[in-house]
């Protein structure tokens, strides 16, 4: 999974608490993302980082917040959670939008329930 | 707008007879294409990629998809399918914005292997 690794892997949490997830990853990529994915959507983008500090909003940001403050850590927060934010969730990294030709790298996932 | 369509939502073939997975995509622009492949309970792996440099692009595992700008399709094949190919598939397409490459997933393709 190219040096990405996820935490945690699987969680359960009630409605309306806060939760946190971290993507870790060991290749110096500059950008970062978070995905969720749910049956028949495909994987649709929640945030992305561009750099330490710089992010910004996919199209399906609402209900998540997001951190980057070192390259390599990238956390998405779900301030109060929803049962509609019941989902797997994956990271993805890639290189420098001058090199390479956008393809990312995605880490394991994150299987999240919210009860 | 970019959008990406995948044609079939489930594909069942016999093991050691042709896959052929098919994709069509919109994009205003010569576009940078991809397959990803999602095995059960396992994260996104690329597969190929096309990024104008040849029609034909050959990826692992005996995969190989044809770039027809003409009728805007990029459909994924492989000439005898094995049991470990079950799966789902992904057809993405890049799309630079904000200095920043983002992708558009298909909504998936269900890959059946029957023995």
């Amino acid at each position: 999974d190219a040096g990405i690794t996820q935490s945690p892997r699987h969680k359960v949490t009630e409605t309306g608490t806060p939760v946190t997830l971290r993507c870790h990853q060991t290749e110096n990529h500059r950008y970062m993302y978070w995905y969720r994915q749910d049956p028949g959507h495909g994987l649709r983008l929640i945030h992305y980082s561009y750099g330490v500090k710089d992010t910004d909003k996919g199209e399906v940001s609402d209900g998540y917040s997001v951190s980057r403050s070192k390259t390599e850590d990238f956390l998405l927060t779900l301030e109060s959670a929803t049962s509609s934010q019941t989902s797997v969730y994956f990271c993805a990294i890639s290189e420098s939008a001058g090199q390479g030709t956008g393809e990312q790298y995605f880490g394991p996932g994150t299987r999240l329930t919210v009860t | 707008a970019q959008s990406v369509t995948q044609l079939d939502s489930h594909v069942s073939v016999s093991e050691g007879t042709p896959v052929l997975l098919r994709c069509n995509y919109s994009s205003s622009y010569s576009p940078s294409l991809f397959w990803y492949v999602q095995h059960p309970n396992k994260g996104l792996q690329l597969l190929l990629k096309y990024t104008s440099a040849a029609t034909l692009v050959k990826g692992i595992n005996g995969f190989e998809a044809e770039f027809k700008k003409s009728e805007t399709s990029f459909h994924l094949t492989k000439p005898s399918a094995h049991m470990s190919d079950a799966a789902e598939y992904f057809c993405v397409v890049s799309l630079m914005m904000d200095s920043s490459y983002k992708l558009i997933f298909g909504s998936g393709t269900r890959l059946l292997v029957r023995p």
